[in-house]
């Protein structure tokens, strides 16, 4: 099963609007990472949050963790035609084994109508 | 925009057909890695590397091999392409910032690959 699941699936919001998705995770993590992936294209790194960290910001993204619920959110503020993208999670957990990399949910694809 | 690239972007190729995916980075991050992705799924990582000379397979069994022999330079190849190995390939790499946990990774924009 999927260490990181994102929530809502999907998510379509006018510009200006705030977009808000969740992260569920299985078993204890060291950090956690949002990225942002447009259509056809590779992920690009939005924001790393460690495990003794509650909440972080950058420019117009806001994340926060809790460990207690194994749960983070990525908020948006003030979207913008451009925040159109699917957004993932990931985690460094492993479910199994002893690979490196990340573990990425299925991700959130969010829309905004202009 | 990270500086790591991965030829060619797309490729559509018949079966039995022997292919390579190239990626480089010039950022001389030690750690490299493959993750394949279908569409509107999420990545599985297949291969990754620490360094020149390590190579390791990943969560996601794969047909596919890689080398390192340069730092920069992390290839795949698919011996004898088959319809089923029809998805997109995405190289990423990372340095060892983080003292816990995973760091940071740069993606490179994929290789979405069609076997016919």
């Amino acid at each position: 099963s999927q260490q990181g699941e994102e929530d809502p699936q999907a998510l379509s919001i006018q510009e200006g609007e705030n977009a808000t998705m969740n992260c569920s995770y299985k078993t204890s993590i060291n950090n956690l990472q949002w990225y942002r992936q447009n259509s056809g294209r590779g992920l690009v790194h939005l924001i790393l949050i460690r495990s003794n960290e509650r909440e972080k910001h950058s420019g117009r993204l806001r994340v926060t963790l809790d460990t207690s619920k194994k749960s983070s959110s990525l908020l948006i503020t003030a979207s913008r035609a451009a925040d159109t993208a699917s957004y993932f999670c990931a985690t460094d957990a492993r479910t199994g084994g002893g690979a490196d990399g990340l573990t990425f949910g299925k991700g959130t694809h969010l829309i905004i109508q202009p | 925009e990270a500086d790591i690239y991965q030829t060619p972007r797309y490729l559509v190729i018949g079966t039995g057909k022997k292919i390579t995916l190239e990626c480089s980075q010039t950022m001389g991050h030690d750690k490299m890695y493959w993750y394949q992705q279908d569409p509107g799924m999420e990545l599985h990582l297949i291969h990754y590397s620490y360094g020149v000379n390590s190579t390791e397979k990943g969560d996601l069994s794969s047909e596919s091999t890689v080398s390192r022999i340069r730092t920069e330079h992390f290839p795949l190849t698919l011996e004898s392409a088959r319809p089923s190995h029809t998805s997109q390939y995405l190289c990423a790499s990372s340095e060892s910032k983080e003292i816990v946990g995973r760091d940071t990774q740069y993606f490179g924009p994929g290789t979405r690959l069609t076997v016919l």
